[in-house]
């Protein structure tokens, strides 16, 4: 039973420059979450897809976008990168509404 | 927003003690998850507790939903040095149909010395 997959591990970009990071769910989950985590910081949710769409989002400029596909994986872009979006950035899955989700290992995102 | 106060934020202790650690709310949870993360991965699924009062072990760890709902506490027992980790306490609310959010604490940082 695969679980959460996250790429790329991790990435270097300069300020201005645009990313993409990728999400696939854990095998039976089709809605998945997207959260920011700055070092010693809890989990900041971003936004959350669900049948293609994004369901809900929180409180993030619309610099960051996302996508979900038909086969439930998830992208998360970031265009014009600020020094500040330095961060892991964590995909969560889970299936509908239910009440617990699970995490991939995470994206570690740099920002020269 | 919603806020989970999670305490102590860090403890350093004993390999072989016990470890209490607790996560509080405002608001009412209908669950509460306990998660571990160690540095540079995500944060791993510990114990999921859906009931008010209920007690939920998994080897060393239990962890408790308040009877008020607005708070839980994990306890971790006979400390070894892998224990080495962030915990998080996490709780879903729902805003809108088909939709939980996810809150999480600020995290207890938990060091075990050999």
């Amino acid at each position: 039973d695969a679980g959460v997959t996250q790429s790329p591990t991790h990435l270097i970009k300069t300020r201005g420059q645009q990313v993409t990071l990728r999400c696939s769910p854990k095998s039976g989950h089709d809605t998945v979450s997207w959260y920011q985590q700055a070092l010693g910081q809890g989990p900041q949710f971003i936004f959350q897809y669900y049948e293609e769409e994004e369901r809900q989002r929180g409180n993030f400029p619309d610099r960051f976008s996302g996508h979900q596909f038909p086969n439930y994986s998830s992208e998360l872009n970031v265009n014009a990168l600020l020094l500040g979006d330095s961060a892991l950035y964590l995909c969560a899955s889970s299936f509908g509404a239910q009440e617990t989700q699970y995490f991939g290992p995470g994206t570690r995102l740099l920002v020269l | 927003g919603q806020q989970l106060n999670q305490s102590p934020q860090s403890m350093f202790i004993q390999e072989g003690e016990d470890v209490s650690m607790n996560c509080t709310s405002s608001s009412i949870f209908n669950t509460w998850l306990w998660y571990k993360q160690d540095p540079g991965e995500g944060p791993v699924l510990l114990i999921a507790l859906y009931k008010a009062g209920e007690l939920t072990s998994n080897g060393r760890l239990t962890a408790q939903f308040g009877i008020t709902r607005k708070d839980s506490f994990l306890n971790i027992s006979a400390s070894i040095p892998s224990d080495v980790g962030i915990y998080f306490c996490a709780g879903p609310m729902l805003l809108s149909y088909n939709f939980n959010k996810f809150y999480f604490g600020s995290g207890t940082k938990l060091n075990v010395k050999p």
